[in-house]
């Protein structure tokens, strides 16, 4: 199946700072990418969708200044959590689907555990 | 509001015996639903589908779903549970702008 690479797997970052995660899809193009966040046993909360060459759509509740989304190509989309706090460590996962619509699976990264200490 | 449930948070079963991951859904139009598996520290990996076409759907790792629109349900299912398939497992249904929407989360705990 489509691989979808996210990177970095874990980071550990001081409080104010920002953190860039990138998501790759690494055998298709994807013109959108779904950005997740995931509280321990909890479901997956979508954050936004990240549209190529234009702007993310953020969720109801999503603070777009803090939660920086780029898609500059058709592989590539990056999250950037900005002045991060304690509050914000969390599971943060990327997905990504084919062409095809709602009928098509969508493929995930391996997910990206923040911790703001 | 569209919407899936998973109404168990965790199910146990011995292995080798049948498994059920209960999920219903409350969806307008043809429903596309999907299961997804979870393990520890990584992201979902798709197991299968239903779009159209036979209600049994066939996936990855011996793992079924039967779609019945009568029940609105969508449950997963596997034969002959392994330890390995210890894990968790998120329903899910594509909506507008091609999202996709997850229920809870039903954790399988797979025992010898």
């Amino acid at each position: 199946g489509a691989v979808v690479s996210q990177h970095p797997s874990r980071v550990i970052c001081k409080s104010g700072t920002s953190v860039k995660i990138e998501c790759r899809s690494l055998d298709f193009q994807a013109t959108t990418m779904f950005w997740y966040r995931q509280f321990p046993k909890q479901s997956l909360m979508l954050m936004a969708t990240s549209n190529e060459g234009s702007k993310a759509t953020y969720e109801q509740g999503v603070e777009k200044d803090k939660f920086l989304i780029n898609h500059a190509s058709l592989t590539l989309s990056t999250l950037t959590v900005t002045s991060a706090h304690p509050e914000d460590s969390s599971f943060y996962i990327c997905s990504a689907r084919a062409t095809g619509g709602r009928s098509t699976e969508a493929f995930f990264g391996q997910g990206t555990r923040l911790t703001v200490v | 509001a569209q919407s899936v449930a998973q109404p168990e948070d965790q199910v146990n079963v011995a292995e080798g015996n049948p498994l059920t991951v209960k999920c219903t859904y409350s969806v307008s139009g043809n429903p596309y639903l999907f299961w997804y598996v979870q393990y520890p520290n990584r992201g979902l990996q798709f197991l299968l589908k239903y779009i159209t076409g036979d209600n049994l759907v066939k996936g990855s790792y011996g793992f079924e779903a039967e779609f019945n629109k009568s029940q609105t349900s969508f449950h997963l299912k596997k034969p002959s549970a392994l330890v390995s398939d210890s894990a968790l497992y998120f329903c899910a249904f594509s909506g507008g702008g091609n999202k996709l929407t997850f229920g809870t989360g039903t954790q399988l705990k797979v025992e010898l």
